[in-house]
């Protein structure tokens, strides 16, 4: 089994529709992560999670929410879709050092298209 | 802000050719490395990483990549490429401040192997 999973995988919707991503973790991790991924402008940080209590703005959170519900669970939403954010979402998780000397693992991704 | 640059876009090499991918990066500090790959369809998969030490890494798939700080570079080198090798690659920094790796990625660059 995946060690980082993401709900779903593909999803269609149309602009103004409130929309919900989904990331579990069975890694045991601390740290998760949301970023977008555009052809040509490679991966960009949406919003990332230290702890359960801990949520932090990436470089690109306008537009965007998310929910820790659980160590293991990281969820990214978009209250109203837009056109312009389609593109590739992945998750990631690392575990905590205090050098941040981490690795992050990724999810397998969700492709979200907004018509 | 610290900065990720993958000067090539597309390559195309032989089967059992060299490969070299150029990554250049600007941080204010010794930057945490990494290189990650992409298989069409699949997430990241992390090939290798430099945090301190020894200047020439060794990774998965026959891949290593040497740190060299008066270039500002992290070239990733594998001595003889194979056709599963075509994928996008990705090259990371991270930062290490105590406060957790929040990586900036570059733009990638999509190898594809001629048989």
């Amino acid at each position: 089994d995946a060690d980082v999973t993401q709900t779903p995988r593909n999803r269609i919707t149309k602009t103004g529709k409130r929309i919900m991503l989904e990331c579990s973790q069975t890694k045991g991790h601390d740290r998760m992560y949301w970023y977008r991924q555009d052809p040509g402008l490679g991966l960009r940080l949406i919003y990332y999670s230290f702890d359960v209590k801990d949520i932090n703005k990436g470089e690109i959170s306008d537009g965007y929410s998310v929910s820790r519900q659980a160590q293991a669970k990281f969820s990214l939403s978009l209250e109203s879709a837009i056109p312009n954010q389609t593109a590739l979402y992945f998750c990631a998780t690392s575990d905590h050092t205090w050098t941040g000397a981490e690795e992050q693992y990724f999810g397998p991704g969700t492709r979200l298209t907004v018509t | 802000a610290q900065s990720v640059t993958q000067p090539d876009i597309h390559i195309t090499v032989s089967e059992g050719a060299s490969l070299e991918l150029r990554c250049n990066y600007s941080y204010g500090a010794t930057p945490y490395l990494f290189w990650y790959v992409q298989s069409p369809g699949q997430g990241l998969q992390l090939l290798l990483k430099y945090f301190s030490g020894d200047t020439l890494v060794q990774g998965i798939k026959g891949f290593e990549a040497e740190f060299k700080r008066s270039q500002s570079s992290f070239n990733l080198r594998k001595p003889s490429v194979h056709w599963s090798d075509a994928a996008e690659y990705f090259c990371a920094v991270g930062r290490g401040t105590g406060g957790g790796n929040k990586l900036t990625f570059g733009t990638g660059t999509q190898l594809k192997v001629e048989l």
